[in-house]
């Protein structure tokens, strides 16, 4: 059983261009988290999708970001018209439920580069 | 937002030694887990602790719970240089796995 795959490992954009992220959670899961870690600070949370459907995306910029767990295939976070602030590593998690009785599985995260 | 903090934010010893890390919390929660990052990785679970357990075993790893005071400790004992990492604690409240607190503890263990 693969882990939470992501791709691409490192990501380089210049500014104002489109940065798509992907994630293949763990085969069983149907939950999917994405997190945002800055240099030198802790993750912060910005989205959990079940199988089509955003359930929570508290963390989540108004403008610019996006993300979808389609019926079929990955989740895709999308960052649109990148700047430089949006340079982070970008993890995802997922789980087979809520996360209440299980742990989730991380995946080894995007670096996203914006120059 | 982030809502709590981990404790010592680095922490430096040698190869052998114990090391206890800290993480508080300002909500009520289902469980606690503690993960591991190298640097430049992603994160690894190590231990997950269930709010209604006040203690943890694994190989190495000791976890405690204190839900009256919203405080949780890692204790790594006998290092190893292997051990050289970020230590985070995440917790869940339900409904999914939202935040994980603070920026970690940056753990250094000298051969």
């Amino acid at each position: 059983n693969a882990g939470v795959m992501q791709n691409p490992r490192h990501l380089v954009r210049r500014r104002g261009q489109e940065a798509r992220l992907r994630c293949s959670p763990m085969k069983g899961h149907s939950h999917v988290y994405w997190y945002r870690q800055l240099p030198e600070e802790g993750l912060k949370f910005m989205v959990y999708l079940q199988k089509e459907n955003i359930i929570d995306e508290s963390g989540m910029p108004k403008e610019r970001f996006s993300a979808e767990f389609p019926k079929e295939g990955p989740s895709i976070l999308r960052i649109q018209q990148v700047v430089r602030g949006d340079s982070a590593a970008y993890f995802c998690a997922s789980s087979p439920d809520q996360g209440s009785k299980t742990e989730a599985f991380f995946g080894q995260g995007t670096r996203l580069t914006v120059v | 937002s982030q809502q709590g903090e981990e404790d010592p934010q680095a922490l430096s010893i040698q190869e052998g030694e114990n090391a206890t890390m800290n993480c508080s919390y300002k909500t009520s929660i289902n469980n606690l887990q503690w993960y591991r990052q190298n640097s430049g990785r992603g994160l690894v679970h190590l231990i997950l602790i269930r709010s209604n357990e006040r203690e943890k075993h694994s190989g190495r790893l000791r976890v405690t719970l204190d839900t009256s005071k919203k405080s949780s400790s890692l204790l790594i004992t006998a290092s190893r240089a292997a051990d050289t990492a970020s230590y985070f604690c995440a917790t869940v409240k339900g409904g999914g796995f939202k935040t994980i607190f603070g920026a970690g503890t940056r753990l250094f263990v000298k051969a």
